[in-house]
């Protein structure tokens, strides 16, 4: 089934704990991204990847790194989260830059 | 770069009523449309999109939008909405890497 996880679903952490939210798709995409979602605002890109080895900012990059060693993987990374970076995340893929995207499920973060 | 305007950030409707969720975009050169549905505790799934040819496009769902490129819109329509349309939606343009999403707009089908 061709698809886009991401793991984990829920994270529960703390101010400046360094912590990695995995995605991974099985359709040899070459384009992925991240978003987050909050109230109001919609979905805000955060960092893309056209390529492997190839990454670009999106909207709101700050405060998270992204890596694209293999096709397959996008992991998102928060060396030092902040409060203001709770929030809903969706890692998407797709086969071209400007077509339909594919979603993965989302992963809650809370940073207290 | 382009940017998305959602026109109403919720929609109370009706079963059985029609159903139209307006989203006006702003961009200078040609671009992609898309209407995604996001149903709750889930991710987004494509609705329908246009790309080119016929303004009017069809979805899934029994969902349609069309396309007016002199008004800059894309409004999404159902003729009669069911219990099950309950959801949030999304607008979205895109042109190269830049995609841009509206707000969302939350119908909600009342029985």
């Amino acid at each position: 089934e061709a698809q886009v996880t991401q793991n984990p679903r829920y994270l529960i952490t703390v101010t400046g704990k360094k912590l990695t939210v995995t995605c991974s798709q099985n359709m040899n995409h070459e384009y992925m991204s991240w978003y987050r979602q909050d109230p109001g605002l919609g979905l805000r890109q955060i960092y893309y990847s056209m390529n492997v080895e190839v990454t670009d900012k999106g909207d709101v990059p700050e405060g998270y790194k992204v890596s694209r060693k293999e096709k397959r993987n996008f992991p998102l990374i928060l060396e030092s989260p902040s409060p203001n970076q709770t929030s809903l995340y969706f890692c998407a893929s797709s086969l071209r830059t400007d077509y339909e995207q594919y979603f993965g499920p989302g992963t809650r973060l809370t940073v207290t | 770069a382009q940017s998305v305007t959602q026109l109403d950030s919720q929609v109370p409707v009706f079963e059985e009523a029609p159903v139209e969720l307006r989203c006006n975009y702003s961009s200078s050169v040609s671009v992609y449309l898309f209407w995604y549905v996001q149903y709750p505790n889930q991710g987004l799934q494509l609705l329908l999109k246009y790309l080119s040819g016929s303004t009017l496009v069809k979805g899934i769902n029994g969902f349609e939008a069309e396309f007016n490129k002199s008004q800059t819109s894309f409004h999404l329509r159902k003729p009669s909405a069911h219990i099950s349309d309950t959801a949030e939606y999304f607008c979205a343009v895109s042109r190269g890497s830049d995609m841009r999403f509206g707000a969302g707009t939350r119908l909600t089908v009342k029985p």
